[in-house]
């Protein structure tokens, strides 16, 4: 059974530029929560996405949007990028809204130059 | 919002010996706090989690004890292998509308030296 997984694994862009991650929940789970670590950090909440529906969005600003597809895939978009944006990207999936194992992906190393 | 301050943020101990990583939170609403262990370039992987309404939880060489009180828990790991060096991260969240948003510490470094 496939775990959590993201697209791309790596990507490169300018300042200003526009970038969309993409992540496949766990079969059957119904919740995508989107985290930003930057090195030597730990992860930080984007969003989270239960039922295709906005349950929580973390301190970022409006430049960051998410969406969930009637499958339970996932789409992080990030506009006007800026150098402090370069990050680790992780995806974490779970069953239910609340309550149950949090599983990740392997995350999307960007990089803006 | 929450806080959740971790410490060491590095810990370098001999193999056979036992690991100790502290953190505290602020939000008392918090009810469930879990451990991560991150290998480098990979992804976080829960180790072991506790909900406050237990005190404690083992699962072979790891345990986490909770003190609602003082708002503190901690990851104990005994008899470290070289395998357990990694970057271990503790997390707070509590729960709002079926919503889990959890706040990390920032890390703490295990090296294991053979």
């Amino acid at each position: 059974d496939a775990g959590v997984t993201q697209s791309p694994t790596h990507l490169i862009k300018t300042r200003g530029q526009h970038v969309t991650l993409r992540c496949s929940p766990i079969s059957g789970h119904k919740s995508v929560s989107w985290y930003q670590q930057v090195l030597g950090q730990g992860p930080q909440f984007i969003f989270q996405y239960y039922e295709k529906e906005e349950r929580g969005r973390g301190n970022f600003p409006d430049r960051f949007s998410a969406r969930q597809f009637p499958n339970y895939s996932s789409e992080l978009n990030v506009n006007a990028l800026l150098l402090g944006d370069s990050a680790l990207y992780l995806c974490a999936s779970r069953n239910r809204g609340y309550g149950d194992e949090q599983f990740f992906g392997p995350g999307t190393r960007l990089t803006v130059l | 919002g929450e806080n959740v301050e971790q410490h060491p943020s590095t810990l370098s101990v001999q193999e056979g010996d036992s690991a100790v990583i502290k953190c505290t939170y602020s939000d008392s609403a918090s009810n469930y706090f879990p451990w991560y262990k991150q290998e480098l370039g990979k992804r976080p992987q829960l180790i072991i989690d506790i909900r406050s309404n237990v005190g404690e939880k083992k699962d072979q060489r790891i345990a986490v004890t909770l003190n609602k009180t003082a708002k503190h828990f901690s990851l104990h790991i005994t008899e470290t292998q070289p395998e357990d060096s990694a970057v271990y991260f503790c997390a707070a969240s509590g729960t709002s509308g079926g919503s889990y948003i959890p706040t990390f510490g920032r890390g703490t470094s295990l090296i294991v030296h053979p």
